[in-house]
């Protein structure tokens, strides 16, 4: 089983719509977690961190589950600059070992 | 004002060759990192530093020997280039503050590795 599995997609998804991402960890004793946005041929950029208690940045909102060992990204109002991959982080404490997930990509059409 | 640079940013070399990557960062940072990210786009840790010590080393081959001179610089140098060698190289940042959830790794741009 890999440590962080998400969904590789593509989601092909038109202007404003809803798009939602999980994503699962194996190792119990994570204790950070992040989407990172990586556009074609760039570097990794932070998206935004994951907390228990659920966060929300604008169109972006994100959930752990910590018993069910589970991440999603909710994006609201779909924009063509949001095609991207969308990669699924976990950390130890510390941030030394640092665990990305394969990715999901997404497409926003006109 | 590049807040993590990495040098250069495309290598081509052959089979066999020796060859360096470096990497500075400007952001005070105390955590460096190497990632290669192969053709499947696939992500995966190589290396962590803080403070100039090695902290992780992901069972990477000992080909590839990363160097901290300091804090702010994290290079890797690799013997022997192999086919499977050619990836893009990210290197990284981050602060450690111990008992935070927040460790943003701030990545350079990479390097685009090709092994002929």
């Amino acid at each position: 089983r890999k440590e962080v599995e998400q969904d590789p997609g593509p989601f092909n998804v038109p202007e404003g719509a809803t798009v939602a991402f999980n994503c699962t960890y194996s190792n119990s004793a994570s204790q950070s977690f992040f989407w990172y946005r990586q556009d074609c041929r760039k570097e990794p950029k932070l998206l935004m961190s994951v907390y228990s208690s659920g966060n929300e940045d604008g169109r972006f909102t994100a959930q752990l589950n910590r018993a069910s060992q589970y991440i999603s990204l909710l994006i609201r109002d779909s924009k063509l600059s949001d095609s991207a991959t969308y990669l699924c982080v976990v950390s130890n404490t510390g941030g030394f070992k640092t665990i990305f997930g394969a990715g999901t990509r997404l497409f926003v059409k006109a | 004002d590049t807040a993590v640079s990495q040098t250069p940013k495309y290598l081509v070399t052959q089979m066999g060759n020796d060859k360096s990557i470096k990497c500075e960062q400007n952001l005070g940072h105390d955590t460096m990192y190497w990632y290669k990210q192969d053709s499947k786009k696939f992500l995966k840790i190589m290396f962590s530093y803080n403070n100039k010590e090695l902290i992780i080393n992901e069972t990477v081959p000992n080909r590839f020997s990363p160097k901290s001179p300091d804090k702010a610089h994290l290079n890797l140098h690799i013997n022997s280039l192999e086919l499977g060698d050619s990836a893009v190289y990210f290197c990284a940042s981050s602060h450690t503050e111990w008992g935070s959830s927040t460790y943003e790794q701030y990545f350079g741009p990479g390097t685009r590795l090709t092994v002929t």
